[in-house]
C-alpha cells in the first residue's frame, strides 16, 4: 500500500513571496490533516478536511494561509505571503473515516519550508 | 483543551541499555488514546505504540513498553535493548475516542544512542 506523498520535500522562498503543498492520501482515506512543525516543537494542526469539506480550521492563519481538497483526494495548502515565522515542516496525514473508531493516522515525509 | 507535556528536550542511551522517556498530559476525558511516535531525521512520524485509556494493561510492542498511570496522567516509554535505529525524536500525542480528531503533540525528546 503506497503511503502518504507530498511534495515538494523542500523549499526556499523570500518573505512575502507564496508558495504551495501538495498531499496525496493514502487511497481511500476520507479524512486529511494539515500539521505545521516549528523547529523545537511538536506538530499542530492547521486544518482537518473530512472528504472535500473542512471540519477545522480554527487554527489557520485565513489572512495568509489557504487550502483546499479537490474532489476529496489530493490537498494543496497556500501560503501568500510568507513570512519568516511561517518557516516550518508541514506534515501531512491521512486516516480511514469513522466516527467513534480510531483510526491510526498516517503521515507522509513532510515538507521543510525555509522562509528568508 | 488537552495538552501534553514532555519535560525531556534530550535524552540518551548507550547502545543495549534502557532508557525511559517521560510524557504528562491534561484531560477532563475519562476515555481516549495516547500514543508514540517516532520522528527520524527523515522527517516520517512512525507510530511506535498506542494504548487506550479504558485499558488497564500496559502497551508493549517488542522491545517498547509503556508505563501508563491514569490517575496521574503519566505516560512514559521504555525502549529495552536500545539499537542505533532508535535515536530519533521521540512525541507523545493524545486523541479522543471520537475518531477522526486531530492528534495534539508535546514538543518532543530527541533521544541520541551511543555505541
Amino acid at each position: 500500500e503506497a503511503g502518504v506523498a507530498q511534495s515538494p520535500r523542500y523549499k526556499i522562498i523570500e518573505k512575502r513571496q507564496s508558495v504551495a503543498f501538495w498531499c496525496n492520501p493514502i487511497s481511500g482515506h476520507a479524512t486529511l490533516y494539515w500539521y505545521q512543525q516549528i523547529l523545537g516543537q511538536g506538530p499542530k494542526l492547521l486544518i482537518q478536511f473530512q472528504n472535500n469539506g473542512v471540519v477545522d480550521d480554527s487554527q489557520l492563519p485565513k489572512d495568509r494561509f489557504s487550502a483546499e481538497r479537490l474532489k476529496g483526494v489530493d490537498s494543496t495548502l497556500k501560503i501568500q505571503p510568507a513570512k519568516l515565522e511561517d518557516s516550518a515542516v508541514y506534515l501531512c496525514a491521512s486516516s480511514f473515516s469513522e466516527t467513534s473508531v480510531l483510526y491510526e493516522q498516517y503521515f507522509g515525509p513532510g515538507t521543510r519550508l525555509t522562509v528568508t | 483543551a488537552q495538552t501534553v507535556t514532555q519535560s525531556q528536550p534530550e535524552m540518551s542511551v548507550q547502545e543495549a541499555e534502557t532508557v525511559t522517556l517521560s510524557c504528562t498530559y491534561d484531560t477532563s476525558e475519562s476515555d481516549y488514546y495516547l500514543f508514540w511516535y517516532k520522528q527520524p531525521p527523515s522527517r516520517q512520524m512512525i507510530l511506535v505504540i498506542r494504548q487506550e485509556a479504558y485499558k488497564q494493561q500496559n502497551a508493549t510492542e517488542n522491545r517498547f513498553s509503556v508505563n501508563f498511570q491514569k490517575a496521574a496522567k503519566s505516560f512514559s516509554l521504555k525502549i529495552s535493548d536500545s539499537q542505533l535505529g532508535d535515536a530519533a525524536m521521540y512525541f507523545c500525542a493524545y486523541d479522543t475516542v471520537y475518531g477522526n480528531t486531530p492528534l495534539v503533540f508535546g514538543k518532543g525528546t530527541r533521544l541520541s544512542v551511543i555505541a
